[in-house]
């Protein structure tokens, strides 16, 4: 069975500090890693990874795979307040496109 | 450009009766997707549909449930008779293809008393 397991649960940091998420997976025949946001709605899209050493940016955000040692990571600098949410990791497999999600890791950033 | 649409956005209803939810994908996306979130399971699958053909439906929880997409703009997740363990937050996404990103609907928040 296909497992994914994302640490810490929950993570209080102060304005401006920078924040790693980590996701370590166990999945048969792994197709991308993907990151996602979540705030009081649906999750919404931040990244899609699929080869190993290579970092995905977007603005304050950034993520890494390492398929070696099956995890991935999801960091933050200069966080701000809206950066509160649940992120969630997912693995998607060949095996007919089945997404696993972890259990998430609950941000929050006071001012 | 709309997203994927759900409604209704909440739903209350008593045990026993049935519940329709319903979604329309991203327009021209081929794969669209089922979830169910609650605070004890997390965000789980429960079925996929490529092409308007169901694929995987190995996470439908029992019998009670169903789910049906007559064209490619629209997917209905059905509950009969619906119990109070149904609560939970229900998401339906959608990729342009297999295998690429999923886009997530508002989602629809069932009650079930």
């Amino acid at each position: 069975e296909d497992k994914v397991v994302q640490s810490p649960l929950s993570l209080v940091v102060h304005e401006g500090d920078t924040v790693t998420l980590n996701c370590s997976y166990e999945v048969t025949n792994f197709r991308s890693l993907l990151w996602y946001k979540q705030e009081k709605k649906a999750p919404t899209f931040l990244f899609m990874l699929t080869s190993s050493g290579i970092e995905k940016k977007s603005g304050r955000l950034s993520s890494i795979l390492d398929k070696k040692e099956l995890f991935s990571i999801l960091n933050i600098t200069a966080t701000q307040t809206g950066d509160s949410a649940v992120y969630l990791c997912a693995v998607l497999n060949n095996a007919g496109n089945m997404l696993t999600f972890g259990g998430g890791t609950r941000l929050m950033v006071k001012p | 450009d709309a997203g994927v649409i759900q409604s209704p956005r909440h739903e209350v209803t008593e045990m026993g009766q049935e519940v329709t939810l319903r979604c329309k994908p991203i327009s021209g996306h081929n794969s669209l997707f089922w979830y169910r979130q609650t605070m004890m399971r997390g965000l789980e699958l429960l079925i996929y549909f490529n092409n308007n053909v169901p694929i995987d439906d190995s996470g439908m929880p029992e019998d009670r449930f169903s789910a049906k997409m007559p064209n490619a703009s629209f997917s209905t997740l059905k509950i009969q008779p619906s119990e109070p363990r149904d609560s939970a937050v229900y998401f339906c996404a959608s990729s342009l293809r297999q295998f690429d990103t999923q886009y997530f609907g508002p989602g629809t928040r069932l009650t079930v008393l």
